[in-house]
């Protein structure tokens, strides 16, 4: 099984800034095998980033994905108020499984 | 546009088992994998399974086997999910996902499913 582990666990951010979010892989994961998600409360969570780079449609180029092997990261560029969320990374390469979730707060 | 809709809210007791149903629409039913995955109280994602419609296939995630069921209907375009020796535990919100390959691209609305006594 594969555990992805996310951090920061909490990221506290002004609108404008750049949040950098971390997704680390017990094992080597292939980058098709990655992908990343908001969830807003009370909502289901919404794909962003699949294959770890690919933007799913009408996701804003603010949000980037990069990474290889057991570390990915998500970026958003200049955080906007509505990007104030919850982000979750997935791995299919063996099963599926996704990490805890980094919350994404108004500091 | 492509739709999934679940069934409403269950409540059932310990031990009782439920059946959660999400029925697809707007695109070609047999062509994507519906997986589910539960999300407890205030916790994080929990990925509990996969059927593949277009075939009699169905994998689970080692916790639950034993536990869940999923099952499709290919006249309504429905997949079910039951699970069964329900606990406290259990008590979560149900997502059905639509997967055209390695990433879940459309949600269900979420079933809530209360287990107490």
């Amino acid at each position: 099984e594969i555990v992805l582990t996310q951090s920061p666990a909490t990221l506290s951010l002004s609108p404008g800034e750049r949040a950098t979010l971390s997704c680390r892989a017990s094992q080597s994961v292939h980058s098709a095998y990655l992908a990343w998600y908001q969830q807003k409360a009370g909502q289901a969570p919404r794909l962003l980033i699949y294959d770890a780079s690919s933007r799913a449609t009408g996701i804003p180029d603010r949000f980037s994905g990069s990474g290889s092997g057991t570390d990915f990261t998500l970026t958003i560029r200049r955080v906007e108020p509505e990007d104030f969320a919850v982000y979750y990374c997935q791995q299919s390469g063996s099963l599926f499984s996704f990490g805890q979730g980094t919350k994404l707060e108004v500091k | 546009q492509v739709q999934l809709v679940q069934s409403g809210a269950e409540v059932q007791k310990p031990g009782a088992s439920v059946r959660v149903s999400c029925k697809a629409s707007g695109y070609p039913f047999n062509s994507f994998y519906i997986h589910w995955v539960r999300q407890a109280p205030g916790q994080g994602l929990d990925w509990m399974g996969v059927i593949n419609p277009s075939g009699p296939r169905t994998t689970y995630a080692q916790k639950f086997q034993g536990r869940v069921s999923m099952t499709w209907d290919t006249s309504t375009s429905t997949v079910h999910m039951e699970l069964s020796s329900l606990t406290s535990e259990d008590t979560a919100v149900y997502y059905c996902a639509r997967s055209p390959a390695v990433a879940l691209d459309y949600w269900g609305q979420g079933t809530l499913v209360t287990v107490s006594s």
